[in-house]
């Protein structure tokens, strides 16, 4: 199994380019999350998914969209990049609620 | 909302020396999850640990969820073991996790 596998690993864009951040896990896990880590502010969530087909915000959602069309795919968009999204993203996945979540290796995001 | 603190928030030790790094939530959990941030950035869990002790080698965690806290203790710290340690709870159903903001660990050689 490679776990939770996101792409890329590093990016800088331009204030008001789009881009979608990807996410993949091979455990057949139903919940999936995005996070964002910045400096002294811990881990913020962004949005999560309890299964195919459904998503829901958490704290920081605006700027972001998400979609779950597959189990194993989370993917993370970008309408409208700006200063304020540059950050380190991460994305997790755990079977259910009762288990632990593991975390993907992280997408450094520059927005100049 | 819940919240949670982690203290203390930084630390620095000698290696070979043994430390306890401490999570305190302010309401009712029903699993909380420690892990290692290393210095490049990747997230390990390190324990799954709603309530009692555990251990994994030199690490161990204890969890006392009637009096709200969580306990990682560190033994005979190695340079490896730099880095941010962080806490999270899980609230809301499950849903969402709620994280510390973390102990940064320095291990001096």
């Amino acid at each position: 199994n490679a776990g939770v596998t996101q792409t890329p690993k590093f990016q800088v864009l331009k204030t008001g380019q789009s881009m979608t951040l990807q996410c993949a896990q091979d455990m057949n896990h139903e919940y999936m999350s995005w996070y964002r880590q910045d400096p002294g502010m811990g881990l913020r969530l962004i949005h999560y998914s309890v299964g195919a087909g459904i998503t829901d915000q958490g704290e920081v959602p605006n700027g972001y969209n998400v979609s779950r069309s597959t189990t194993e795919d989370f993917p993370l968009r970008l309408l409208s990049a700006a200063p304020s999204q540059t950050s380190v993203y991460f994305c997790a996945s755990r079977t259910d609620g009762n288990q632990p979540q593991h975390f993907g290796d992280g997408t450094r995001l520059s927005i100049l | 909302g819940i919240q949670v603190e982690q203290s203390p928030p930084d630390l620095i030790l000698q290696e070979g020396a043994n430390s306890t790094l401490r999570c305190n939530f302010s309401d009712s959990v029903n699993n909380l999850q420690w892990f290692h941030q290393n210095p490049w950035g990747q997230l390990i869990n390190l324990f799954y640990i709603p309530s009692g002790t555990k251990q994994n080698g030199r690490l161990s965690a204890t969890t006392v969820a009637t009096e709200r806290y969580s306990l990682l203790y560190i033994s005979s710290s190695q340079t490896t073991d730099s880095g941010v340690y962080f806490c999270a709870v899980f609230a809301g159903n499950n849903r969402k996790l709620i994280w510390g903001l973390g102990t940064s660990l320095a291990v001096n050689p």
